[in-house]
């Protein structure tokens, strides 16, 4: 079925630093891809997406591009900063009967960013 | 006013009670959701209902009931909660924005313990 693998964390990073989590998905057809972020005691907030290969989403600062070739969509920013610090989740959006899609979640990535 | 809300944050309960979650949105959506969030594991599906007379089981359903009360509530039961359904709750609804159609909206999330 369909899976969503990330990076395991945490990932700590000194400010100003460049940030990279990886993620890889399996899915039939083409699905399209999301970066969700949990800061502390919030709920997910869509960070960026992008639906087909090629697509480059972005967001504050976080850029993140469709890969089909290598069924990727890894997350990156150029200067983290300590308001990054928060739980990164990569996903997919899979059809399922009905022609309704569903969230299909990665164990998350917890990002520690120190001044 | 927060667009998902969640009510209660916090609840600790004992084995074999009755708990029931809510959520409430404003965003005038007709799909809701409820997902379970594990360390390790992200998020999992529970239920889902693309309107009120529309539910449906997600891939973990077995121990949790829902109400779809009206477009804006959506109810998780647990019936006799348990130990291992100590998690963290989050109800979510999806429909067109900015980032395109089907977006998910997460509320803030339930912290459950079952002792």
């Amino acid at each position: 079925g369909d899976s969503v693998t990330q990076m395991e964390g945490p990932v700590t990073l000194s400010e100003e630093a460049f940030l990279t989590i990886n993620c890889t998905y399996t899915a039939t057809g083409y699905p399209s891809l999301f970066w969700y972020v949990q800061y502390p005691g919030e709920g997910l907030q869509l960070l960026l997406k992008a639906t087909k290969a090629d697509d480059k989403g972005s967001n504050k600062g976080f850029e993140a591009t469709y890969r089909k070739e290598t069924t990727s969509f890894h997350l990156e920013k150029g200067s983290v900063q300590v308001s990054d610090s928060a739980v990164y989740f990569c996903a997919l959006s899979a059809m399922f009967s009905g022609g309704y899609n569903k969230l299909i979640f990665g164990a998350g990535t917890r990002l520690a960013v120190h001044p | 006013d927060a667009d998902v809300t969640q009510t209660p944050r916090n609840r600790i309960t004992k084995t074999g009670k009755r708990i029931m979650l809510e959520c409430s949105q404003t965003k005038g959506h007709d799909r809701m959701y409820w997902y379970r969030q594990d360390p390790g594991l992200g998020l999992r599906l529970i239920y889902y209902s693309f309107d009120v007379k529309d539910i449906n089981k997600g891939e973990i359903s077995d121990g949790y009931s829902v109400s779809r009360q009206a477009q804006a509530k959506f109810s998780l039961s647990l019936e006799s909660a348990i130990p291992n359904q100590t998690a963290l709750y989050f109800c979510a609804t999806s429909g067109v924005s900015s980032f395109g159609a089907d977006t998910q909206y997460f509320g803030p999330g339930t912290r459950l313990t079952v002792l």
